[in-house]
């Protein structure tokens, strides 16, 4: 199965702030990798499809960028609504995998 | 507008079972795939299977290989999650998503709200 790693596994930030989270995967997934926000009691939010492409309805703040094993999620200027834990996901086979998340807290 | 809503969960003992369901509506339902993604406490996101929109290609993910069973029924728009010889750490927050596919992969584009099954003598 592939594996996914996120780094840093959490981080402290004002709003405002410009925010990057990287995921690698443990071999080349394409650009077989999506993006979700996740807050507390509620359902995950998907942000980014296929590294790079913004899903519909979410703000452009949020961006995606990498191929092959490394990508990267970028959130220019930090909103009060973005302080939870992101989660990237590949597709590459039949086993889907999440990486293990990174939680955005407020500094 | 999309709509997906879980129930089912609970509390079982080690070794039980407990079905859960998946209503959704706002989409032509037998034309996507569907999948079950579970959150343990304190743990990330895990995925759990996938039943294609015919029934016809189903996944499971290794933790429950063997124990959990996927299926649908087209005709009620609903998906289930048949949970078989539970653990203690199939303890978690079960979620239903709606899959979508492109030529650079899947995600998952709608989620429920979740179903809370705590697995527990």
């Amino acid at each position: 199965d592939i594996q996914m790693t996120q780094s840093p596994s959490s981080l402290s930030a004002s709003v405002g702030d410009r925010v990057t989270i990287t995921c690698r995967a443990s071999q080349s997934i394409g650009s077989y990798l999506n993006w979700y926000r996740h807050q507390p009691g509620k359902a995950p939010k998907l942000l980014i499809y296929a590294a790079t492409s913004l899903q519909s309805g979410v703000p452009s703040r949020f961006s995606g960028s990498g191929s092959g094993t490394d990508f990267t999620l970028t959130i220019s200027s930090l909103q009060p609504e973005d302080f939870a834990t992101y989660y990237c996901q590949q597709s590459y086979g039949t086993q889907i995998t999440f990486g293990p998340g990174t939680k955005v807290d407020i500094k | 507008e999309v709509q997906l809503l879980e129930s089912g969960g609970g509390l079982a003992q080690p070794g039980g079972s407990l079905r859960l369901s998946c209503a959704v509506s706002g989409f032509t339902f037998s034309d996507y795939a569907m999948n079950w993604v579970r959150q343990a406490p304190g743990k990330g996101l895990e995925w759990v299977s996938s039943i294609s929109g015919s029934g016809g290609s189903i996944y499971y993910g290794d933790s429950v290989k063997g124990r959990f069973t996927i299926s649908r029924d087209n005709a009620k728009n609903t998906v289930y999650l048949q949970m078989s010889s539970l653990r203690a750490e199939d303890t978690a927050i079960y979620y239903c998503a709606k899959e979508r596919r492109v030529v650079r992969g899947v995600f998952f584009d709608y989620w429920g709200q979740g179903s809370l099954v705590t697995v527990s003598s």
